[in-house]
This record gives structure tokens, C-alpha cells and sequence, in this order.
């Protein structure tokens, strides 16, 4: 069955550094995008970009570029979310969540809670 | 970039009763090439991951139980839930995938009366 399996909760002092992961398994992995999606604690959904899983092309939404990167490895069929100099506002459950371009998010990872707290 | 207003942003409700939700987008989602609404519905119960209910509007995804309807195109959609159950309390999203940025709305959260 498909299945998108994110890394555990996170605990981070500002301005370290966080990598989070999404194994994919029960389908091709190349032959859907895996996107990105903030929640912050009480708040709504918020797409942060997507990254093409076969020539790992990423695309940043606006409020999330600079200190976020989307990486592959693809071998494993791990998609990668890493956020640089973290701030009290990363505060929030990311989910990865796979789709074509310009189509709907089927399936979704279980979501990491990151904490950024000194 | 599109902007999905949803409303009311909650809701009380009584077991079997049948409710509608309303989301509202800035630019139509209707695409002429093929004349399909790029609309999708999510469920997110508390401590859970959203759960696609319907896409292209009205279609409803597999296993969704067919109460859950969808209507609606180019800025206009609802949800429209029928007899509504004690397991569908829950935050629902609407989204586009017009075009990048996806956004959503801020969500109708469905509350015990």
C-alpha cells in the first residue's frame, strides 16, 4: 500500500539547523512530485513548494525561500526538508504530501512537529 | 496568487443533520482546456494528517462514503455533508491547484452542537 513516512519530532534551539525525511513506498516514486506543507499549532495549512522527483528540481513557494531546501534521495525514495537558521515562527508540523504538477495531494506523511525553542 | 475564502469558519451541528460548507476562490479554477475545476477538499481530524475527500470539485476519492458532496465551479464550491456523523467532526480545507502557489482556505471547523 502506499505510504509516505515522515522522521520523528524535533526539539531545536534559533538558529540551528533541522533536516526532516519522507519515505515513500508503494509506488513509484518518480512519478509523482512530493510537496511540502506547514502547519503551524492552531493554524491552517500552508503549501511551501514542491520538488520534482525526477530530475530533483525544487520550487520554493515565496515565503519559503532562502532557509528551506527540498533534496531527494531518490535511490531510497526519500524526500528531504532542511531548514537553516531556525526561528521561534518554524514552530510547526511539516507534511510531505505527493501529487502530479497541477493536480490534487492524495497522500500525505504523518507530519513532523518541529520545535524551535531556546 | 489565488486567495480561498472559506465560510462559516465553524460550525455546530447535530448528528443527521445535513450541513454545507462554502469556498470561495479570487480567479476561476476552470480550466477551458478540459473543463475541470481545480478544487480539492480535505478532512483533518485533531492530531492527524489531512484526508483528500474530493477532487476536480465533486469527485469523490476512494473510500470516501458518498455523503460527502461536492458542487460548485469557477469561484463558487461547496461541501455539502449529508446526515452528518459523529466521526466527521473534523476541520475542512478547500485548495486550489490552478496554478502555483497552491493555497487553501482557513478552514470550517465542524463542531458538536
Amino acid at each position: 500500500q502506499i505510504q509516505l513516512v515522515q522522521s520523528g519530532p524535533e526539539l531545536k534551539k534559533p538558529g540551528e539547523s533541522v533536516k526532516i525525511s519522507c519515505k515513500a513506498s508503494g509506488y513509484t516514486f518518480t512519478d509523482y512530485a512530493m510537496n511540502w506543507v506547514k502547519q503551524a499549532p492552531g493554524k491552517g495549512l500552508k503549501w511551501m513548494g514542491w520538488i520534482n522527483t525526477d530530475t530533483g528540481k525544487p520550487t520554493y513557494a515565496e515565503d519559503f525561500k532562502g532557509r528551506f531546501v527540498f533534496s531527494l534521495e531518490a535511490s531510497a525514495s526519500i524526500a528531504n526538508l532542511q531548514i537553516s537558521n531556525l526561528k521561534n515562527e518554524d514552530t510547526a508540523t511539516y507534511f510531505c504530501t505527493r501529487a502530479k504538477l497541477y493536480d490534487h495531494f492524495d497522500y500525505w506523511g504523518q507530519g513532523v512537529m518541529v520545535t524551535v525553542s531556546s | 496568487d489565488i486567495v480561498m475564502t472559506q465560510s462559516p469558519s465553524s460550525l455546530a451541528v447535530s448528528a443527521g443533520e445535513t450541513v454545507t460548507l462554502n469556498c470561495k476562490s479570487s480567479q476561476s479554477l476552470l480550466y477551458s482546456g478540459n473543463q475541470k475545476n481545480y478544487l480539492a477538499w480535505y478532512q483533518q481530524k485533531p492530531g492527524q494528517s489531512p484526508k483528500l475527500l474530493l477532487y476536480w470539485a465533486s469527485t469523490r476519492q476512494s473510500g470516501v462514503p458518498d455523503r460527502f458532496i461536492g458542487s460548485g465551479s469557477a469561484t463558487d464550491f461547496t461541501l455539502t455533508i449529508s446526515s452528518v456523523q459523529a466521526e466527521d467532526l473534523a476541520i475542512y480545507y478547500c485548495q486550489h491547484y490552478y496554478d502555483t502557489p497552491y493555497t487553501f482556505g482557513a478552514g470550517t471547523k465542524l463542531e458538536l452542537k
